[in-house]
């Protein structure tokens, strides 16, 4: 166990459907990030939240709404997903945000494997 | 183009063989991470290495990083079946923590 949970594990949802994804971490870390890994494609990182803060928005379509109500807590709301949106959804939590000091060794959930169908 | 590159793309070996696997990167860094991915799972950090380092070893790993050519190798030794997995570098530069595309390493029984 990593110390950062992802729920849930799999979800399969219609193109009208609103769902969530939930993660949350047990280490004290002050950083999270939301990342989509899509097939054959690197690691593509969509959010980053500091101390609650929502830091960086990679350009991540509005129908991919982020919240962080507390350090330890962070959720993906979806809604009016796109099939091409189908892909493995990592969340990752860090001590702190990367910078000089090399404490920002990340760690990741077991992800959520989300099909749009 | 990713700041990280990994190469080769994909490397099957046997059992007890040794896994050398290769990343490129474009910008200064302040140092260079390796994670490991098993298939549809989270990734698991492996070894860090800072920009003033020039070695690193962690049990079967060895990391070694260039920063004159820009490059970082992985060296797996005595390699196990279990160590097949998807191998990521990831470098730091400035607040950004960017994942290159990663080497898929098969070890066969």
């Amino acid at each position: 166990e990593t110390g950062v949970t992802q729920t849930p594990r799999h979800l399969v949802m219609g193109m009208t459907n609103k769902k969530s994804l939930k993660c949350e971490q047990h280490l004290g870390h002050n950083a999270m990030y939301w990342y989509k890994q899509s097939a054959k494609k690197p690691l593509e990182l969509m959010f980053v939240y500091s101390l609650e803060e929502r830091v960086e928005n990679n350009s991540v379509p509005s129908r991919f709404s982020p919240e962080c109500p507390n350090s330890s807590h962070l959720f993906l709301h979806l809604h009016t997903l796109q099939p091409e949106d189908s892909a493995l959804y990592l969340c990752a939590s860090s001590l702190h945000l990367p910078g000089g000091d090399g404490k920002n060794i990340q760690y990741f959930g077991a992800g959520t494997r989300l099909s749009v169908l | 183009s990713q700041q990280g590159e990994e190469d080769p793309q994909a490397l099957s070996i046997q059992e007890g063989e040794n896994a050398t696997m290769n990343c490129s990167y474009k910008t200064s860094i302040n140092n260079l991470q390796w994670y490991r991915q098993n298939s549809g799972r989270g990734l698991v950090h492996l070894i860090l290495i800072r920009s003033n380092e020039r070695e690193k070893h962690s049990g079967r790993l060895r990391v070694t990083l260039d920063t004159s050519k820009k490059s970082s190798s992985l060296l797996i030794t005595a390699s196990r079946a279990a160590d097949t997995a998807s191998y990521f570098c990831a470098t730091t530069s400035g607040s950004r923590l960017t994942f290159g595309e990663g080497t898929q390493l098969t070890v066969n029984p």
